[in-house]
């Protein structure tokens, strides 16, 4: 059974232009919602990450909406810049069993 | 340390041959996670310690694979037997609880392939 879903599988976008990444779940149990970026060669490293108490959280050009009640939370990435392009997984964690349930990634290329 | 360290980077291993991975997480972590990456993307979670105790270990093929993290020593996975379905980047992550808010550490993985 897959609990995260993630979309679109990859993305081109010009360089100052908008990035949006989708993720739903299935599991009421995650209460942690991550987003971690990977560059090739690299291991993930957590981006930005939102609770679900809150519909939105900003961190200078990185933004994650939450949508409780549909189970979905998504990434946008504002004036995406070439140093951008990486891998985007997201990642949600579980309140019982502490490990991240990650999704199928995204691949982002910002182009000059 | 401040980083999660793992070796070795590459490990070339014939089909049937033994594997064996080490992981040193954050000082002051005490939680270890171990996963398998294979086709560049998907994440397959395999087990995690608190501290030295085993804390999930769903997600291990337990006939093959085996793991510990001893007190005073690197953490370690180890593959018996290897496979070539087994070849993947096997990443080490840690956090300093576990709670859901903590952040999880990733190390740079350790690449194996199997011929």
């Amino acid at each position: 059974q897959q609990q995260v879903k993630q979309s679109p599988q990859s993305l081109i976008v010009q360089k100052g232009g908008i990035s949006i990444i989708n993720c739903a779940y299935e599991n009421t149990a995650f209460d942690y919602f991550p987003w971690y970026q990977q560059f090739p060669g690299k291991g993930p490293a957590l981006l930005i990450a939102i609770r679900p108490d809150v519909s939105e959280k900003k961190e200078g050009r990185f933004t994650i909406s939450f949508n409780k009640s549909a189970k979905q939370f998504s990434l946008h990435i504002m004036d995406s810049q070439p140093g951008d392009s990486a891998t985007y997984f997201c990642a949600p964690r579980g309140s019982n069993d502490y490990k991240l349930s990650f999704g199928a990634g995204t691949t982002v290329t910002v182009r000059a | 340390g401040e980083e999660v360290a793992q070796t070795p980077k590459h490990l070339v291993r014939g089909e049937g041959q033994k594997a064996k991975l080490y992981c040193a997480p954050i000082k002051g972590h005490s939680y270890v996670f171990w996963y398998q990456q294979v086709l560049k993307n998907e994440f397959k979670f395999l087990i995690s310690f608190q501290n030295e105790n085993v804390f999930d270990e769903t997600g291990m093929p337990k006939e093959r694979f085996s793991a510990k993290c001893l007190p005073n020593s690197p953490c370690s996975l180890e593959i018996q037997a290897t496979k070539l379905e087994d070849s993947a980047v096997y990443f080490c992550a840690s956090s300093q609880t576990g709670v859901s808010g903590n952040t999880i550490y990733f190390g740079e993985g350790s690449w194996l392939t199997v011929v």
